[in-house]
């Protein structure tokens, strides 16, 4: 399996609910980023977390890193129809690159 | 804003053709990076440059070359474009972080099919 890998891969929720997006890695990182894509479009940056945080806010979003763990999650909290995206983890390993997961495709019906 | 910008949002090449892929970004970023996306296996890093003129192979970098002679453009290369390259690719760029990876910018992506 890859490094960054998110879980689950495909999310349904309704509008209002909370939606949870799991990432685990395998090495050591510096940082971990959160990216969203909408379809068929570019990827935009959400939140970055270094290795020495364990919990970050912004906005709606709420990101922890468990370095013990290899592992971190994305909560999108009180979830509207726009938030219907593709989420990516991408961890910062120190090789100069970013590497991403495959996602979770997260859809919220109204 | 900054504003990564792609040739092309939608290619389709012949088998053999040689392909460019140009990558523009206005904010004077060092680091630029090309990647493909594939249903199901994510982002995948082809190449990417960290000055002018300095380049380093990505996870996938067969079939493909890549040029970066200013900073604010970075194109890739398919020399002989083969169907296994029909590819949504994305472009992006960041800014130096010293040691550590800073937040990556996106282009919209150019859907490329190869026939």
């Amino acid at each position: 399996s890859q490094q960054g890998e998110e879980d689950p891969q495909a999310l349904s929720i309704q509008e209002g609910e909370n939606a949870t997006m799991n990432c685990s890695y395998k090495t050591s990182i510096n940082n971990l980023q959160w990216y969203r894509q909408n379809s068929g479009r570019g990827l935009v940056h959400l939140i970055l977390i270094r290795s020495n945080e364990r919990e970050k806010h912004s906005g709606r979003l709420r990101v922890t890193l468990d370095t013990s763990k290899k592992s971190s999650s994305l909560l999108i909290t009180a979830s509207r129809a726009a938030d219907t995206a593709s989420y990516f983890c991408a961890t910062d390993t120190g090789r100069r690159a970013l590497t991403f997961g495959s996602g979770t495709r997260l859809q919220v019906q109204p | 804003d900054v504003k990564v910008t792609q040739s092309s949002r939608y290619l389709v090449k012949r088998t053999g053709e040689k392909v460019f892929l140009e990558c523009v970004q206005d904010m004077d970023h060092e680091n630029m990076f090309w990647y493909r996306q594939d249903p199901g296996l994510g982002l995948r890093l082809i190449y990417f440059s960290y000055d002018v003129k300095m380049k380093e192979k990505g996870d996938i970098p067969e079939g493909y070359s890549v040029s970066r002679e200013k900073k604010e453009r970075f194109s890739l290369i398919l020399e002989s474009a083969s169907t296994n390259q029909t590819s949504m690719y994305l472009c992006a760029s960041s800014l130096s972080l010293g040691l550590a990876q800073n937040q990556q910018f996106f282009g919209p992506g150019t859907r490329l099919t190869v026939l």
